[in-house]
């Protein structure tokens, strides 16, 4: 139990382009999904944290206007990269935490595949 | 802000020995978690531990919460090869979990 699908798993494209990222819980429903960005051989940098049905709330120094967090349903949230360009290129990797409503940080967090985002 | 930082950075293993990997946080954390992350593959979440002082074990894995609440540890014995991987811990406080920068095992028969 408990799979979250991220979607795609790689994406190459030209600077300027907008990309959007699918993350999606599976078999449960995830109150809250987090946005991370991972540097190689580096730890997982939380970008942002978004609720179902509400605006997210980004971490200090992630541009909101540049990451679009959407999280239309409660097994679904997408984040889009606006006009990427070439320091964008990045792992990205989705995590959710659910279905017990409360505190989500009690709650272990599962984790997608990741995308592995390039920009030229 | 809340830092929780990870040592070793890198553990290179001979099979059959065991080793350890040692978090600290800069602020007293909630609780604390322990992700797992193979080669190619997404973190897999291991285990929680909430109260001061507090040692669970999975097997060949013990994982320890320091009685200030601040540090935790993860000791393995007779480390095998399906141990291969970067473990993470990550530390709740100031509501937000913070990731370690995580220790990256490697192992030789």
């Amino acid at each position: 139990g408990a799979v979250v699908s991220q979607h795609p798993s790689r994406v190459i494209c030209k600077s300027g382009t907008s990309v959007k990222i699918e993350c999606r819980s599976l078999d449960f429903q995830a109150t809250t999904m987090f946005w991370y960005r991972q540097f190689p051989k580096q730890s997982l940098m939380l970008m942002a944290t978004s609720n179902e049905g509400s605006k997210a709330t980004y971490e200090q120094g992630v541009e909101k206007d540049k990451f679009l967090i959407n999280h239309a349903s409660l097994t679904l949230s997408t984040l889009t990269v606006t006009s990427a360009h070439p320091e964008d290129s990045s792992f990205y990797i989705c995590s959710a935490t659910g279905p017990n409503p409360g505190y989500f940080s009690n709650q272990p967090q599962h984790f997608g595949d990741g995308t592995r985002l390039s920009i030229l | 802000g809340q830092q929780v930082m990870q040592i070793p950075q890198y553990q290179h293993v001979q099979e059959g020995e065991d080793f350890t990997t040692y978090c600290n946080s800069s602020t007293t954390l909630s609780n604390i978690q322990w992700y797992k992350q193979r080669p190619g593959g997404h973190p897999v979440f291991l285990i929680q531990l909430v109260k001061s002082g507090e040692v669970k074990k999975q097997k060949r894995l013990t994982f320890q919460f320091g009685e200030a609440k601040k540090n935790s540890s993860l000791h393995i014995t007779a480390t095998q090869t399906t141990d291969v991987g970067t473990y993470f811990c990550a530390g709740l406080g100031d509501y937000k979990l913070s990731f370690g920068a995580g220790t990256t095992v490697t192992v030789r028969a």
